[in-house]
């Protein structure tokens, strides 16, 4: 079993949507849960990260941590054709980062 | 500079032969880390540095995969002997400390095409 499991997609919404995006993790130990967004051909970049339970906003994007259930979210708002990525949890493990397996976001116009 | 520059962008090899990877951190930055994407978005920690030492190298396959981060240089990864496995998108980042608090930048990858 991985350390962090994410389902991949893909996801297809139409623009407006409210997107929810999920992660579950095995690993109690994690305590700073982050969101990337990648976009074709480039490298992750860090949307939110999220101190151990609670939620947070960012704009249209709201991180939701819950350690009891080792159940990370990230909502996305009024959905945009440019939030179109795939978005990536990633967990903080002894220095290093575990990431989710990615979950691929199509927005519609 | 504020990102991290990554060379080549695309690397073709053969099958058995080297293939070598370069990472400039942004200036300022002591923590260098290697990822390895392979099918499907799958990251793998291969290893880390704080400034030219190792810090965790717990990911790599130390009998083909090595590493290095000289002082004055960009930081490297380097393949022995290439396999088909080994085929994937190599992304370096770079934080001011090692706690992903402190955000992590990556690079835009090196993509490695093993034939």
């Amino acid at each position: 079993q991985k350390e962090v499991e994410q389902d991949p997609g893909p996801l297809s919404v139409p623009e407006g949507a409210i997107v929810s995006l999920n992660c579950t993790y095995s690993n109690s130990a994690f305590q700073y849960f982050m969101w990337y967004r990648q976009y074709s051909r480039k490298g992750p970049e860090l949307l939110m990260y999220t101190y151990s339970s609670g939620n947070k906003e960012d704009g249209r994007f709201t991180a939701q941590v819950d350690k009891s259930s080792k159940y990370i979210s990230l909502f996305i708002r009024d959905s945009q054709p440019s939030d179109s990525a795939t978005y990536l949890c990633a967990m903080n493990g002894a220095q290093k980062l575990v990431f989710g397996q990615g979950t691929r976001l199509t927005i519609n116009p | 500079g504020e990102e991290v520059a990554q060379t080549p962008k695309h690397l073709v090899r053969g099958e058995g032969q080297k293939a070598k990877l370069y990472c400039a951190p942004i200036k300022g930055h002591s923590y260098v880390f290697w990822y390895q994407q392979v099918l499907k978005n799958e990251f793998k920690f291969l290893i880390s540095f704080q400034n030219e030492n190792v810090f965790d190298e717990t990911g790599m396959p130390k009998e083909r995969f090595s590493a290095k981060c000289l002082p004055n240089s960009p930081c490297s990864l380097e393949i022995q002997a290439t396999k088909l496995e080994d085929s994937a998108v190599y992304f370096c980042a770079s934080s001011p400390r090692g706690h992903p608090n402190y955000g992590y930048t990556f690079g835009s990858g090196t993509r490695l095409t093993v034939v």
